[in-house]
């Protein structure tokens, strides 16, 4: 099974409301990370969150880690149409910098 | 500034044929580099992943294969493609020796005909 796994697998909402997108993950880390991906394109990289942070902002994004719980959670306040993508959490996992784990991601669709 | 190119963009193949794909990072040196695979609709899978030239660690047994010939350029190989091989292929770098984000490529669509 996947180290990450994201629900909902899909979203739909209005413009203006918020959007939440939750990830659990099963083997402890260094970090837990999100990223966007827009149809057809590479990926973003959104925002970082470190094992020893609880919540983190940035821009309309706010960002939660629980460790004990191993899940993380990922806030789009007051969305747009073009907030919609994918989003994709990624876990370095503790003793390893060198690669991430993706999670199987989060479709969001925000209309008009 | 760093920038990384991927190309083609893409390629439709038959099954038997020959693969390279390529991706160069430009702007940084020593990165750490990435190959994913992603099917249609589906999340990232990490197929190989390099430290450091000729440093290639395989994360998925399969038909393909990596190779970083120079410091900044990362090939995807297969020999003969077979349908299952078809995706959408990202290289992402990232600065090595530390927890840091990774910068993805524009990404190639490969289909196996």
């Amino acid at each position: 099974s996947q180290q990450g796994e994201e629900d909902p697998q899909a979203l739909s909402i209005q413009e203006g409301e918020n959007a939440t997108m939750n990830c659990s993950y099963k083997t402890s880390i260094n970090n837990l990370q999100w990223y966007r991906q827009n149809s057809g394109r590479g990926l973003v990289h959104l925002i970082l969150i470190r094992s020893n942070e609880r919540e983190k902002h940035s821009g309309r994004l706010r960002v939660t880690l629980d460790t004990s719980k191993k899940s993380s959670s990922l806030l789009i306040t007051a969305s747009r149409a073009a907030d919609t993508a994918s989003y994709f959490c990624a876990t370095e996992i503790v003793y390893n910098t060198d690669k991430l784990i993706f999670g199987t991601g989060t479709r969001l669709q925000v209309f008009p | 500034s760093q920038t990384i190119h991927q190309w083609p963009a893409t390629l439709v193949q038959p099954v038997g044929s020959p693969l390279s794909l390529e991706c160069t990072v430009e702007g940084t040196s020593n990165p750490n580099l990435y190959w994913y695979r992603q099917a249609a609709g589906r999340g990232l899978q990490l197929l190989f992943y390099s430290v450091g030239i000729g440093q290639i660690s395989s994360e998925v047994p399969q038909n393909l294969s990596a190779s970083r010939p120079q410091d900044r350029q990362f090939i995807l190989s297969s020999k003969k493609l077979l349908l299952s091989d078809s995706g959408f292929y990202l290289c992402a770098w990232k600065p090595a020796g530390g927890s840091y984000e990774q910068y993805f490529g524009p990404g190639t669509r490969l289909t196996v005909t």
